[in-house]
């Protein structure tokens, strides 16, 4: 079975202090790795898809890389319009998108 | 182009009432996820449909849980017989084909 655990639960950072959010994944042969973002009350908002070890995305403030076991969201000078929940989900090779496994979440809050 | 559009928002249900959610996908959009979100909980998959036809329901529940995709108008997701332990935020999310899907904002269902 698929797992996905992200780390910390939550984070709370001041206004331009840069840090990380982590994800450990096992599957069944890796077809996409996702991160998404997740304000209160509202859906998920698809930010990055990694495929392969060694992938970088970037957008703004937030660089998401990935390695056979983890992935990590950076996010460098964060602004308090950065605080949301970060999602993390895994695609397995053999199946559609109704396989893919979130993880619970970081929490994120970035302080004034 | 409106986004993926949920109705309603918010729902409040007693013991033993019905709920129905609807789900109105993206123009274009055929293809139509349904999740469920506990607090403290990943996102979890319940069913995936297009158009007439349930494609997987392997994420849902098999007795009180029902969803469709007619021909015309919005999918439903119907839970008959609430209990306290269906309140949760119900998701839906569309895509043109079995690529990665819109996520819609939401229903948030309290079972008083």
């Amino acid at each position: 079975e698929d797992q996905v655990t992200q780390s910390p639960e939550a984070l709370r950072l001041q206004e331009g202090e840069s840090s990380s959010l982590n994800c450990s994944y096992t599957v069944s042969g890796l077809r996409g790795l996702f991160w998404y973002r997740q304000d209160p009350g509202k859906g998920p908002e698809f930010l990055f898809t990694l495929y392969s070890a060694g992938e970088e995305k970037e957008k703004e403030r937030l660089k998401a890389t990935l390695t056979k076991k983890e992935s990590f969201l950076h996010i460098t000078a964060p602004k308090p319009e950065d605080s949301a929940t970060y999602l993390c989900a895994v695609q397995p090779r053999s199946g559609g998108y109704q396989k893919v496994t979130f993880g619970t979440g970081t929490k994120l809050q970035v302080i004034p | 182009n409106a986004g993926v559009m949920q109705n309603p928002r918010h729902l409040v249900r007693r013991r033993g009432q019905e709920a129905r959610l609807r789900c109105s996908p993206m123009k274009g959009h055929s293809h139509v996820y349904w999740y469920r979100q506990l607090p403290e909980e990943g996102l979890k998959f319940m069913v995936y449909l297009q158009k007439e036809n349930i494609i997987d329901e392997s994420g849902m529940p098999k007795e009180r849980f029902s969803a469709e995709f007619p021909k015309e108008g919005p999918s439903i997701l119907r839970i008959q017989q609430v209990v306290r332990g269906d309140s949760a935020a119900y998701f839906c999310a569309s895509s043109p084909s079995s690529d990665l899907p819109f996520f819609g904002q939401g229903t948030r269902l309290t079972v008083v």
